[in-house]
């Protein structure tokens, strides 16, 4: 059964700094991964998807790297602002086995002034 | 509509009752899927439908349960005799493809308190 774990399970930094979440998965037979941000009460907003042949994508501060074989990937976040706090997870599709999403249980970041 | 739309937004249901929560994917999608997220945790996988075709369940957790997508678009998670522990936000998502891994988008999902 694919496991997903996500390290830091909270992360406090000031604004302007530069950070990473890591994510880790067990079969890393997968087909794609995706990263999310949600906020309080809210749904989750797509950040960026990496397919299994990619190494890594980028949009604006935000870049995501994946290595497959080591069942690993990371989210950095540049110059980060208060807005940017929330909870990140990741989620895998394993190759195979439908569309169905396993997900981490998530990083919860702040941001402060 | 622009997005995946769920209604309603909160409910609460007393110990005993059935609920039903509504999804409105996006339009033209064929792919709807149902995720629980209890506190403090991801989303866990419910069930897959493709069109009006259930074709993944595996993660209903009890037969109380029950998933439609009669006309392949709406769709309608109902629970009966609810539980304490199916308190939850209840996550729906939408993929424009048919059996090929493309990205999901959310609903904002309904929050479930049973009392």
């Amino acid at each position: 059964k694919q496991e997903v774990t996500q390290i830091p399970a909270a992360l406090s930094v000031p604004e302007g700094e530069n950070l990473v979440l890591n994510c880790s998965f067990t079969d890393s037979a997968i087909y794609n991964l995706q990263w999310f941000r949600q906020d309080p009460g809210k749904g989750l907003t797509s950040l960026l998807l990496i397919q299994s042949s990619q190494r890594e994508q980028t949009s604006g501060r935000l870049n995501a790297s994946l290595d497959k074989s080591s069942g690993r990937s990371t989210l950095y976040i540049a110059a980060s602002q208060p807005g940017d706090s929330a909870t990140y997870l990741c989620a895998v599709r394993l190759a195979g086995g439908g569309n169905k999403l396993t997900f981490g249980t998530g990083t919860q970041l702040k941001v402060e002034l | 509509g622009a997005g995946v739309s769920q209604s309603p937004r909160y409910k609460v249901a007393k110990r005993g009752q059935d609920v039903a929560l509504r999804c409105d994917p996006i339009s033209g999608h064929v792919s709807l899927f149902w995720y629980q997220q209890a506190l403090g945790q991801g989303p866990e996988f419910l069930t897959y439908f493709q069109n009006e075709a259930q074709l993944d369940k595996s993660g209903l957790p009890s037969d109380r349960f029950f998933a439609e997508r009669p006309e392949g678009s709406v769709s309608t998670l109902k629970i009966q005799r609810t539980q304490q522990e199916d308190s939850a936000v209840y996550l729906c998502a939408s993929s424009p493809l048919r059996g090929q891994a493309t990205e999901a988008f959310f609903g904002q999902g309904t929050r479930l308190t049973v009392v």
